[in-house]
């Protein structure tokens, strides 16, 4: 069972360039998220997915977009990247359901610098 | 701005040592949740407890929760080398959809 699969691990991009962060989770969850890990900030809610086909903005969503592909997939993309992008990227999902636990299950994470 | 903040932030004991971390929280929740991570890895779940549960255990781990302090304390007895790691309180504010909000984390070192 492999969990939440996200691509890629590691990423350098240069000012202004755009990627795409790609998350997959083979659980059938309903609720998908994206972190952010900041030295000294913990965890940062970038944008989340509360059930396939809705999306909402977390803490920090400015310079992000996401797309909730389908119930599996949760992909991240930056636009135009800027130096203050750079971070580690996590992305989780959990069962959101009155029989279910409200554990999260997390990535292993996006490693990204922006130069 | 962050539901949760851990104290302190970083912690440094000797292996067989007792560790202790807190969490202090701002608005009422539902359930509090600690999560581990070590170096260049996810965060993995280790312990929930609910809101009408004041006391938890789960192996070397005893979770405590005071709502009307709002705030809650991880305590690992026996440390061990392996126990090297940050530790993050997660508040989960409702039941349904509303994501779950993470401390800055508590960085424990175990010396063996």
């Amino acid at each position: 069972n492999a969990g939440v699969t996200q691509t890629p691990k590691f990423q350098v991009l240069k000012t202004g360039q755009s990627m795409t962060l790609q998350c997959a989770q083979d659980m059938n969850h309903n609720s998908m998220y994206w972190y952010r890990q900041d030295p000294g900030m913990g965890l940062r809610l970038i944008y989340y997915s509360a059930s396939e086909g809705t999306t909402d903005k977390g803490e920090v969503p400015n310079g992000y977009n996401v797309s909730r592909l389908n119930k599996r997939e949760f992909s991240l993309r930056l636009e135009s990247a800027a130096p203050s992008q750079t971070s580690v990227y996590f992305c989780a999902s959990r069962d959101v359901s009155k029989f279910s636990g409200n554990t999260i299950y997390f990535g292993e994470g996006s490693w990204l610098t922006v130069v | 701005s962050q539901q949760g903040e851990e104290d302190p932030q970083a912690l440094s004991i000797q292996e067989g040592e007792n560790a202790t971390m807190n969490c202090s929280y701002k608005t009422s929740i539902n359930n509090l949740q600690w999560y581990r991570q070590n170096s260049g890895r996810g965060l993995v779940h280790l312990i929930l407890i609910r809101s009408n549960e004041r006391e938890k255990h789960s192996g070397r781990l005893r979770v405590t929760l005071d709502t009307s302090k709002k705030s809650s304390s991880l305590l690992i007895t026996a440390s061990r080398a392996a126990d090297t790691a940050s530790y993050f309180c997660a508040t989960d504010a409702r039941s349904g959809n509303t994501p779950l909000v993470f401390g800055k984390g508590t960085r424990l070192s175990v010396i063996a």
